[in-house]
């Protein structure tokens, strides 16, 4: 199966500091990749659909403000989760689409004191 | 949106046991995908599985399109088979999935 590939895998952050997270599809190009965030003990929820050259699609209820989707290249997407506070600790996850078929990432584990 | 629902949301086993995991949709997919998330939140494709049957060592998957449901079977369990099971379903071109709230196996040795 594909590939992808997410970096760092854990941060560990202070409130108010912004946090950049990269998923990368490492075998194929991807111009669709999406983010997921997941709460402990509960299922993943997308945030959004990052599409390469344009910009990004959000979720109801999140905030594009707060959580900055670039995608530059046709391997790599970016969140940036500006000025952080302690409830944007979640898992972040990102994923991307072969022939229909997503591949997710091993995910980012975001903890803001 | 779609909606995806999971059954039983806990499950136990003993090793060696056979299992039964559901996932009920509400509308037709172009999209169903079953998951396994390790313990380190990595999530491990098992299945794509729009319709028919699949199988693939002790697990195959059974998707129901007309009647909307999907059955991921797991025979002689082990314990590394425990984790959290995921359906997740898609309609439409957008390729946005929709996850159930997953299920928790513990396989007990």
């Amino acid at each position: 199966g594909a590939v992808v590939s997410q970096h760092p895998s854990r941060v560990i952050c202070k409130s108010g500091t912004s946090v950049k997270i990269e998923c990368r599809s490492l075998d194929f190009q991807a111009t669709t990749m999406f983010w997921y965030r997941q709460f402990p003990k509960q299922s993943l929820m997308l945030m959004a659909t990052s599409n390469e050259g344009s910009k990004a699609t959000y979720e109801q209820g999140v905030e594009k403000d707060k959580f900055l989707i670039n995608h530059a290249s046709l391997t790599l997407s970016t969140l940036t989760v500006t000025s952080a506070h302690p409830e944007d600790s979640s898992f972040y996850i990102c994923s991307a689409t072969v022939i229909n078929e997503q591949f997710f990432g091993p995910g980012t584990r975001l903890t803001v004191l | 949106g779609i909606q995806v629902e999971q059954s039983p949301p806990d499950l136990i086993l003993q090793e060696g046991a056979n299992s039964t995991l559901r996932c009920n949709f509400s509308d037709s997919v172009n999209n169903l995908q079953w998951f396994h998330q390790n313990p380190w939140g990595q999530l491990i494709n098992l299945f794509y599985i729009p319709s028919g049957t699949k199988q693939n060592g002790r697990l195959s998957a059974t998707t129901v399109a007309t009647e909307r449901y999907s059955l991921l079977y797991i025979s002689s369990s082990q314990t590394t088979d425990s984790g959290v099971y995921f359906c997740a379903a898609s309609t439409g071109a957008n390729s946005k999935l929709t996850f159930g709230k997953g299920i928790t196996l513990s396989v007990r040795p």
